[in-house]
Protein backbone atom coordinates (compact mmCIF):
# COMPACT_ATOMS: atom_id res chain seq x y z
CA UNK A 1 0.00 0.00 0.00
CA UNK A 2 1.07 3.72 -0.04
CA UNK A 3 3.88 4.55 2.32
CA UNK A 4 5.18 7.99 3.13
CA UNK A 5 8.59 8.21 4.95
CA UNK A 6 10.22 10.84 6.56
CA UNK A 7 14.01 11.05 7.90
CA UNK A 8 15.66 11.29 10.54
CA UNK A 9 13.08 10.14 13.05
CA UNK A 10 14.90 12.27 15.30
CA UNK A 11 17.48 15.63 15.22
CA UNK A 12 19.43 17.32 18.13
CA UNK A 13 20.83 20.20 16.63
CA UNK A 14 22.76 23.28 18.38
CA UNK A 15 20.65 26.41 18.28
CA UNK A 16 22.14 28.71 15.13
CA UNK A 17 22.72 25.09 13.06
CA UNK A 18 20.21 24.30 10.09
CA UNK A 19 18.09 21.10 9.91
CA UNK A 20 16.48 19.03 7.42
CA UNK A 21 14.11 16.49 7.33
CA UNK A 22 13.49 14.27 4.18
CA UNK A 23 9.90 13.21 3.22
CA UNK A 24 9.04 10.42 0.84
CA UNK A 25 6.46 8.90 -0.81
CA UNK A 26 5.97 5.40 -2.68
CA UNK A 27 3.37 6.58 -4.97
CA UNK A 28 3.29 10.17 -7.00
CA UNK A 29 1.60 12.86 -4.88
CA UNK A 30 -0.45 15.66 -6.69
CA UNK A 31 0.60 17.85 -3.49
CA UNK A 32 1.86 17.73 -0.53
CA UNK A 33 1.17 18.91 2.81
CA UNK A 34 3.70 20.13 5.64
CA UNK A 35 2.27 20.60 9.78
CA UNK A 36 3.90 21.05 12.63
CA UNK A 37 3.18 19.91 16.16
CA UNK A 38 4.55 21.72 19.19
CA UNK A 39 5.53 18.95 22.16
CA UNK A 40 2.38 18.46 24.17
CA UNK A 41 0.16 20.63 21.59
CA UNK A 42 -1.62 19.61 18.20
CA UNK A 43 -0.39 19.31 14.63
CA UNK A 44 -0.79 22.82 12.01
CA UNK A 45 -0.82 23.52 9.05
CA UNK A 46 2.31 25.17 7.78
CA UNK A 47 1.82 24.81 4.01
CA UNK A 48 1.27 22.83 1.06
CA UNK A 49 3.51 22.61 -2.05
CA UNK A 50 1.86 21.23 -6.25
CA UNK A 51 3.94 21.81 -8.67
CA UNK A 52 6.92 20.05 -9.52
CA UNK A 53 9.65 20.97 -8.04
CA UNK A 54 8.20 24.31 -5.98
CA UNK A 55 9.97 25.96 -3.45
CA UNK A 56 8.50 27.82 -0.76
CA UNK A 57 10.08 29.90 1.92
CA UNK A 58 8.55 31.14 5.24
CA UNK A 59 10.76 33.25 6.74
CA UNK A 60 14.01 30.60 7.42
CA UNK A 61 11.91 27.48 6.73
CA UNK A 62 12.41 26.38 2.95
CA UNK A 63 10.22 23.62 1.79
CA UNK A 64 10.35 21.77 -1.67
CA UNK A 65 8.76 19.76 -3.80
CA UNK A 66 10.81 17.19 -6.14
CA UNK A 67 10.90 16.92 -9.57
CA UNK A 68 8.96 13.61 -9.53
CA UNK A 69 6.42 14.94 -6.67
CA UNK A 70 7.70 11.61 -4.90
CA UNK A 71 9.27 13.18 -2.31
CA UNK A 72 9.59 16.68 -0.35
CA UNK A 73 12.08 18.60 2.15
CA UNK A 74 12.19 21.09 4.87
CA UNK A 75 15.23 22.83 5.56
CA UNK A 76 14.99 24.95 8.73
CA UNK A 77 18.62 28.00 9.00
CA UNK A 78 19.53 29.07 12.10
CA UNK A 79 17.64 27.02 14.27
CA UNK A 80 15.81 28.78 17.21
CA UNK A 81 14.54 27.29 20.31
CA UNK A 82 11.16 28.18 18.74
CA UNK A 83 11.59 25.31 16.31
CA UNK A 84 11.23 22.73 18.12
CA UNK A 85 8.90 20.20 17.97
CA UNK A 86 7.80 17.60 15.34
CA UNK A 87 7.58 17.84 11.71
CA UNK A 88 4.62 15.81 9.54
CA UNK A 89 4.30 15.59 5.92
CA UNK A 90 1.23 14.38 4.48
CA UNK A 91 0.07 13.31 0.89
CA UNK A 92 -3.31 12.29 -0.64
CA UNK A 93 -4.13 8.85 -0.48
CA UNK A 94 -5.66 8.07 -3.86
CA UNK A 95 -9.32 8.90 -2.91
CA UNK A 96 -8.57 12.32 -1.51
CA UNK A 97 -10.79 12.04 0.73
CA UNK A 98 -8.07 11.37 3.36
CA UNK A 99 -4.07 12.16 3.41
CA UNK A 100 -1.26 9.92 4.53
CA UNK A 101 0.83 11.25 7.54
CA UNK A 102 4.64 10.45 7.24
CA UNK A 103 5.80 9.39 10.77
CA UNK A 104 7.75 12.90 11.53
CA UNK A 105 10.97 14.36 12.61
CA UNK A 106 11.36 15.33 15.91
CA UNK A 107 13.49 18.23 16.28
CA UNK A 108 15.37 19.40 19.77
CA UNK A 109 17.24 22.78 19.76
CA UNK A 110 20.17 23.11 22.57
CA UNK A 111 20.35 26.35 23.31
CA UNK B 1 -12.77 31.78 17.29
CA UNK B 2 -12.80 28.06 18.87
CA UNK B 3 -12.04 25.78 15.36
CA UNK B 4 -11.92 22.29 16.42
CA UNK B 5 -13.03 21.31 20.71
CA UNK B 6 -12.37 18.02 21.80
CA UNK B 7 -13.43 16.69 25.25
CA UNK B 8 -12.57 15.56 28.08
CA UNK B 9 -8.98 16.39 27.55
CA UNK B 10 -7.73 13.73 30.13
CA UNK B 11 -9.53 10.91 31.31
CA UNK B 12 -8.21 7.58 32.75
CA UNK B 13 -9.98 4.08 32.25
CA UNK B 14 -10.54 0.71 33.59
CA UNK B 15 -10.35 -2.05 31.29
CA UNK B 16 -13.06 -3.07 30.32
CA UNK B 17 -14.98 0.47 30.44
CA UNK B 18 -16.68 2.51 27.58
CA UNK B 19 -16.91 6.07 27.17
CA UNK B 20 -17.03 8.61 24.11
CA UNK B 21 -14.61 11.25 23.27
CA UNK B 22 -16.68 14.66 21.83
CA UNK B 23 -15.52 16.94 19.06
CA UNK B 24 -17.36 20.14 18.02
CA UNK B 25 -16.22 22.28 14.91
CA UNK B 26 -17.75 25.42 14.04
CA UNK B 27 -15.88 25.62 10.93
CA UNK B 28 -19.03 24.51 8.58
CA UNK B 29 -16.89 22.06 8.03
CA UNK B 30 -17.96 18.12 5.80
CA UNK B 31 -15.12 15.94 6.70
CA UNK B 32 -14.08 15.35 9.83
CA UNK B 33 -11.34 13.20 11.12
CA UNK B 34 -10.36 11.05 14.43
CA UNK B 35 -6.84 9.69 14.68
CA UNK B 36 -4.42 8.37 17.22
CA UNK B 37 -0.86 9.30 17.86
CA UNK B 38 1.78 7.06 18.96
CA UNK B 39 5.21 7.28 19.87
CA UNK B 40 7.38 6.63 17.27
CA UNK B 41 4.04 5.96 14.92
CA UNK B 42 2.94 9.68 13.70
CA UNK B 43 -1.04 10.30 13.27
CA UNK B 44 -3.32 6.81 12.05
CA UNK B 45 -6.45 7.21 11.19
CA UNK B 46 -9.57 5.73 13.08
CA UNK B 47 -12.35 6.68 11.45
CA UNK B 48 -13.42 9.65 9.42
CA UNK B 49 -16.75 11.21 7.74
CA UNK B 50 -17.23 13.02 4.36
CA UNK B 51 -20.46 14.39 6.08
CA UNK B 52 -23.66 14.83 7.77
CA UNK B 53 -24.63 10.82 8.34
CA UNK B 54 -21.31 9.39 6.95
CA UNK B 55 -18.72 7.64 8.63
CA UNK B 56 -15.62 5.33 6.96
CA UNK B 57 -12.95 2.94 8.77
CA UNK B 58 -9.15 4.54 8.61
CA UNK B 59 -6.41 2.65 8.94
CA UNK B 60 -7.00 1.37 12.56
CA UNK B 61 -10.93 1.31 12.85
CA UNK B 62 -10.58 -1.89 15.34
CA UNK B 63 -12.37 -1.34 19.06
CA UNK B 64 -13.95 1.70 17.92
CA UNK B 65 -17.16 3.33 16.55
CA UNK B 66 -18.12 6.43 15.50
CA UNK B 67 -21.12 8.89 14.57
CA UNK B 68 -21.70 11.93 13.13
CA UNK B 69 -25.35 12.69 13.86
CA UNK B 70 -24.97 16.04 13.13
CA UNK B 71 -22.42 17.78 10.73
CA UNK B 72 -20.68 20.09 13.22
CA UNK B 73 -19.82 17.02 16.08
CA UNK B 74 -17.95 13.64 15.38
CA UNK B 75 -18.39 10.92 18.16
CA UNK B 76 -15.36 8.33 19.01
CA UNK B 77 -16.78 5.26 20.97
CA UNK B 78 -14.64 3.20 22.90
CA UNK B 79 -16.78 0.10 23.56
CA UNK B 80 -14.78 -1.86 25.87
CA UNK B 81 -11.37 -0.13 26.52
CA UNK B 82 -8.35 -1.69 26.38
CA UNK B 83 -5.14 -0.82 27.73
CA UNK B 84 -3.52 -1.03 23.74
CA UNK B 85 -6.04 1.84 23.60
CA UNK B 86 -4.03 4.11 25.72
CA UNK B 87 -2.96 6.89 23.31
CA UNK B 88 -3.30 10.50 22.44
CA UNK B 89 -6.48 10.98 20.51
CA UNK B 90 -6.77 14.14 17.73
CA UNK B 91 -9.96 15.62 16.35
CA UNK B 92 -9.77 16.86 13.00
CA UNK B 93 -11.86 18.99 10.45
CA UNK B 94 -11.00 20.19 6.83
CA UNK B 95 -13.73 21.95 4.39
CA UNK B 96 -13.67 19.77 1.86
CA UNK B 97 -11.01 16.86 0.66
CA UNK B 98 -7.47 17.66 2.04
CA UNK B 99 -6.19 15.03 -0.58
CA UNK B 100 -7.06 18.20 -2.74
CA UNK B 101 -4.76 20.34 -0.98
CA UNK B 102 -7.48 21.60 1.61
CA UNK B 103 -5.81 22.37 5.38
CA UNK B 104 -7.00 20.01 8.04
CA UNK B 105 -7.57 22.10 11.44
CA UNK B 106 -6.65 19.92 14.52
CA UNK B 107 -7.98 19.87 17.92
CA UNK B 108 -6.22 19.83 20.49
CA UNK B 109 -6.19 16.26 21.70
CA UNK B 110 -7.47 13.79 24.43
CA UNK B 111 -4.78 12.27 26.40
CA UNK B 112 -6.50 8.62 27.45
CA UNK B 113 -4.90 6.28 29.49
CA UNK B 114 -6.33 3.20 30.02
CA UNK B 115 -5.45 0.80 33.57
Amino acid sequence: GQQVMQIPQYQHVQEGEDFTTYCNSSTTLSNIQWYKQRPGGHPVFLIQLVKSGEVKKQKRLTFQFGEAKKNSSLHITATQTTDVGTYFCAGPKTSYDKVIFGPGTSLSVIP
Amino acid sequence: NAGVTQTPKFRVLKTGQSMTLLCAQDMNHEYMYWYRQDPGMGLRLIHYSVGEGTTAKGEVPDGYNVSRLKKQNFLLGLESAAPSQTSVYFCASSPTRPGSGNTIYFGEGSWLTVV
